[in-house]
């Protein structure tokens, strides 16, 4: 079946620090997602990405659509606290079609 | 503000007894879907609806039961059948008829069965 591979699966870094997160898809996907999750909350939607090569921002939040519609990376300039939480990506592509989520990459920021 | 609500926020139950999780949306979107999450594993997809009075299984729908009764409403209930019912359930809703459109999710019900 498909499998989304994302990494790291945890990142503790100071306050300021730049950090990179990414996905790895089995199959070509069509739609990259970002979601980012506070604890005990739903998670909520920073970036979609919907064509290959595709670059995105919002805020300090940078996405790619990997060229090769299989992987998909998320960037964070400059963090600080209130980034905490989980990140989740999200690809839909394949023969079913179907979303499929990426396993999270939990960050802390220490100030 | 439009949104997606889901209530209660916390569900204990004792092992053999259904309960029902509610979700509720004001946004006038068309689908509704059920998401399971565990720690450290990525959303499962438990049940989704693309229109009123239908819905599909997904990929972890045993034990589980919905009905879309209504456009803004999409209850999940979790039967005794659920071999391990502790989690934190998420619905979501999308704006089209598939996933064309990103998931907008609610807060989340966390149920503990004991």
């Amino acid at each position: 079946g498909q499998q989304l591979n994302q990494s790291p699966q945890s990142m503790f870094i100071q306050e300021g620090e730049d950090v990179s997160m990414n996905c790895t898809s089995s199959s070509i996907f069509n739609t990259w997602l970002w979601y980012k999750q506070d604890p005990g909350e739903g998670p909520v939607l920073l970036i979609a990405l919907y064509k290959a090569g595709e670059l995105t921002s919002n805020g300090r939040l940078t996405a790619q659509f990997g060229i090769t519609r299989k992987d998909s990376f998320l960037n964070i300039s400059a963090s600080i606290p209130s980034d905490v939480g989980i990140y989740f990506c999200a690809g839909r592509g394949g023969a079913t079609n179907k979303l499929i989520f990426g396993t999270g990459t939990l960050l802390a920021v220490q100030p | 503000d439009g949104g997606i609500t889901q209530s209660p926020k916390y569900l204990f139950r004792k092992e053999g007894q259904n309960v029902t999780l509610s979700c509720e949306q004001n946004l006038n979107h068309d689908a509704m879907y059920w998401y399971r999450q565990d720690p450290g594993q990525g959303l499962r997809l438990i049940y989704y609806s693309q229109i009123v009075n239908d819905f599909q299984k997904g990929d972890i729908a045993e034990g589980y039961s919905v009905s879309r009764e209504k456009k803004e409403s999409f209850p999940l209930t979790v039967t005794s059948a659920q071999k391990n019912p502790t989690a934190f359930y998420l619905c979501a809703s999308t704006l089209g008829k598939t996933y064309n459109s990103p998931l907008h999710f609610g807060n989340g019900t966390r149920l503990t069965v004991t």
